[in-house]
């Protein structure tokens, strides 16, 4: 069955600090991939999406993202981390349903911590 | 930037009762989903819209829950009998096609 795995539960880094956040799918093909945040009771903000091409993704508030289709993962990183960036990461992948229509698979999430 | 829009931002609800969340999609998207997210568990699909019908829903959505697009910009999921187990953080989304699906801000349902 298809899924999305996120191996780390939690994470804390210091300010400052660099960041990788892993990502791993299981998918017969390429599906297009996704990196959600998510702040304590907000709703879901999209931070980068892969769909084809280049596959060093950039995206908003400094992250990016690498799919290796080798490792069948989609990590996120970031250079430099700021305190504002304490939350709730979610991988996800679309399965293209019949139709056109999507699918969302989220990942359990990773809930990062910044130390001053 | 366009955005989804949901309210209420919370609910409170007696079990037994008849909620329903509302969403405005963003206004070129043709597909609409709901999602939900119970405290402290993965964002889970639920179902998903398009052309006035239901395209897919998963096993969660069962006979309790509907949606229905009552005019040209409304999205509504109606949960008939909550439960207390229906207590959840419910997401709407909308997309264009298959492409980026973008989300609300989600509305908190506590069943009490």
């Amino acid at each position: 069955a298809q899924s999305v795995t996120q191996p780390d539960i939690h994470i804390t880094v210091s300010e400052g600090a660099s960041l990788e956040l892993r990502c791993n799918y299981s998918y017969g093909a390429t599906p297009y991939l996704f990196w959600y945040v998510q702040s304590p009771g907000q709703g879901l903000q999209l931070l980068l999406k892969y769909f084809s091409g280049d596959t060093l993704v950039q995206g908003i508030k400094g992250f990016e993202a690498e799919f290796k289709r080798s490792q069948s993962s989609f990590n996120l990183r970031k250079p430099s981390v700021h305190w504002s960036d304490a939350a709730e990461y979610f991988c996800a992948v679309v399965l293209p349903l019949s139709g056109g229509y999507n699918k969302l698979i989220f990942g359990a999430g990773t809930r990062l911590a910044v130390h001053p | 930037e366009p955005e989804v829009t949901q309210t209420p931002s919370h609910q409170v609800t007696q079990m037994g009762q008849e909620v329903i969340l509302r969403c405005v999609p963003i206004s070129n998207h043709l597909y609409f989903y709901w999602y939900r997210q119970i405290l402290g568990q993965k964002v889970e699909f639920l179902v998903s819209f398009y052309n006035n019908e239901i395209s897919e829903k998963s096993e969660i959505f069962d006979d309790q829950f509907s949606v229905e697009r009552p005019d040209g910009s409304n999205f509504t999921l109606k949960i008939r009998s909550t439960k207390l187990e229906d207590s959840a953080m419910y997401f709407c989304a909308s997309s264009e096609g298959v492409n980026t699906i973008y989300f609300g801000e989600g509305s908190w349902l506590t069943v009490v």
